[in-house]
């Protein structure tokens, strides 16, 4: 199946940093990217739709200021959480599609961020 | 407003049973559904699709059921196996965007 590679696994960084995480598509190309987020116990809550080429599209509550999002290639998505507050502390997935009228997610590993 | 409901409180069940899932959703009119596994600290892997025409899927020990008039979804266990346990969510498809339930929890012991 197809592979979503996500990196880093987990991070420790200081209130005030900013963190950037990067999402690989690593055996298909991936015109949509999901980013989402998850706190202990609760569902995946959608983040933000980076699409390849254009700007990311966001959901209502998401700072799209803080959350930047770059989806240069078909094959490489980052998220880079800016000046990273505790509240931010969360565990941040990123999913491809396939595409061509595959529904089905390929999820990557996932990000521990734990700000400090 | 759209919800996905599934139970919290985690299912424990012994070895060798059939472990039984809800997915219940409100204010969806999903063309499909889909049941994804979670493990701690990794993120879902996609198990099965089932679409709104469909009664019954079933793959391996794994079996979905998708009834529309009752805007819920069985997802089935069967002869399970300690390295079953996870967590099981449900997610629907609402203006192009996968949404999840909040999951619930297998533990299966030997």
């Amino acid at each position: 199946g197809a592979v979503v590679s996500q990196h880093p696994s987990w991070v420790i960084c200081k209130s005030g940093t900013s963190v950037k995480i990067e999402c690989r598509s690593l055996d298909f190309q991936a015109t949509t990217m999901f980013w989402y987020r998850q706190f202990p116990k609760q569902s995946l809550m959608l983040m933000a739709t980076s699409n390849e080429g254009s700007k990311a599209t966001y959901e209502q509550g998401v700072e799209k200021d803080k959350f930047l999002i770059n989806h240069a290639s078909l094959t490489l998505s980052t998220l880079t959480v800016t000046s990273a507050h505790p509240e931010d502390s969360s565990f941040y997935i990123c999913s491809a599609t396939a595409g061509g009228g595959n529904e089905k997610l390929f999820f990557g590993s996932g990000t521990q961020l734990s700000v400090l | 407003s759209q919800k996905i409901e599934q139970n919290s409180e985690a299912l424990n069940i012994q070895e060798g049973k059939t472990a039984t899932l809800t997915c219940n959703y409100t204010n969806y009119s999903p063309a499909y559904l889909q049941w994804y596994r979670q493990d701690p600290g990794r993120g879902p892997v996609f198990l099965l699709l089932i679409r709104e025409n469909e009664k019954e899927k079933r793959k391996e020990r794994l079996k979905v059921t998708f009834d529309t008039t009752l805007k819920q979804s069985l997802f089935h266990i069967t002869a399970s196996q300690p390295a079953d346990s996870a967590t099981y969510l449900c997610a629907l498809t609402s203006w192009g965007k996968l949404q999840f339930g909040a999951g619930t929890q297998v533990v299966v012991t030997p």
